[in-house]
């Protein structure tokens, strides 16, 4: 199994620009999140998804966007990019919604806003 | 107010010199409390769920205890390859599938 794949490990976007941040895993896992790591702090949930078709807000929801069509795959989509959302950006997935808690995670996406 | 508090943010060790790592939380009705490490450039790995008060989880060098209003990572004896971030969460207040992390405790062990 690969696991949480992430891709691109590393982007560079101007201001008002749009992008993708692609998140697939092969566990059959239910639950799929995404955070954002930004310093001092800490992780915070962006959006998350319970299901295929079931996607709510987390945290940190403006200027991001996400859906659900698949059990394996759920994007990230940034719909016009600003310098606030340079951050290092991670997708975590867990077998179901009741073990949200115990969390596989992507190796993580590095975005620069210019 | 936070909701998980985690100190100290950084911790020098020399290799053996055993010490603990605290996480305080002000969530009400813990719905489990979550240790993860993370390696510089990587995505967090978890360690270990607590649920009840009194309840202790260990791996290796590491021990984890829960009470009431704290857990603690206890490392015994540490090396230089326990080197990392350590990051507590709980469940956010009020809604289901949510976590809350702390900031994160940089732990570096001096061979």
């Amino acid at each position: 199994n690969a696991g949480v794949t992430q891709t691109p490990k590393f982007q560079v976007l101007k201001t008002g620009q749009s992008m993708t941040l692609q998140c697939a895993q092969d566990m059959n896992h239910e639950y799929m999140s995404w955070y954002r790591q930004d310093p001092g702090m800490g992780l915070r949930l962006i959006h998350y998804s319970v299901g295929a078709g079931i996607t709510d807000q987390g945290e940190v929801p403006n200027g991001y966007n996400v859906s659900r069509s698949t059990t394996e795959d759920f994007p990230l989509r940034l719909l016009s990019a600003a310098p606030s959302q340079t951050s290092v950006y991670f997708c975590a997935s867990s077998l179901s919604m009741t073990g949200f808690g115990e969390l596989f995670f992507g190796e993580g996406s590095r975005l620069t806003v210019l | 107010e936070d909701q998980v508090t985690q100190s100290p943010e950084a911790l020098r060790l020399q290799e053996g010199e055993s010490s603990s790592l605290n996480c305080s939380y002000t969530v009400s009705g813990l719905r489990g409390l979550f240790w993860y490490r993370q390696d510089p450039g990587k995505g967090p790995e978890f360690l270990f769920t607590l649920y009840s008060a009194g309840e202790e989880k260990e791996k290796e060098r590491l021990k984890a205890t829960l009470t009431k209003k704290e857990s603690f990572l206890h490392i015994t004896a540490p090396k230089p390859e326990d080197s990392a971030t350590y990051l507590c969460a709980v469940p956010s207040p009020g809604a289901n599938s949510k976590l809350t992390f702390g900031k994160g405790i940089t732990l570096s062990v001096r061979p």
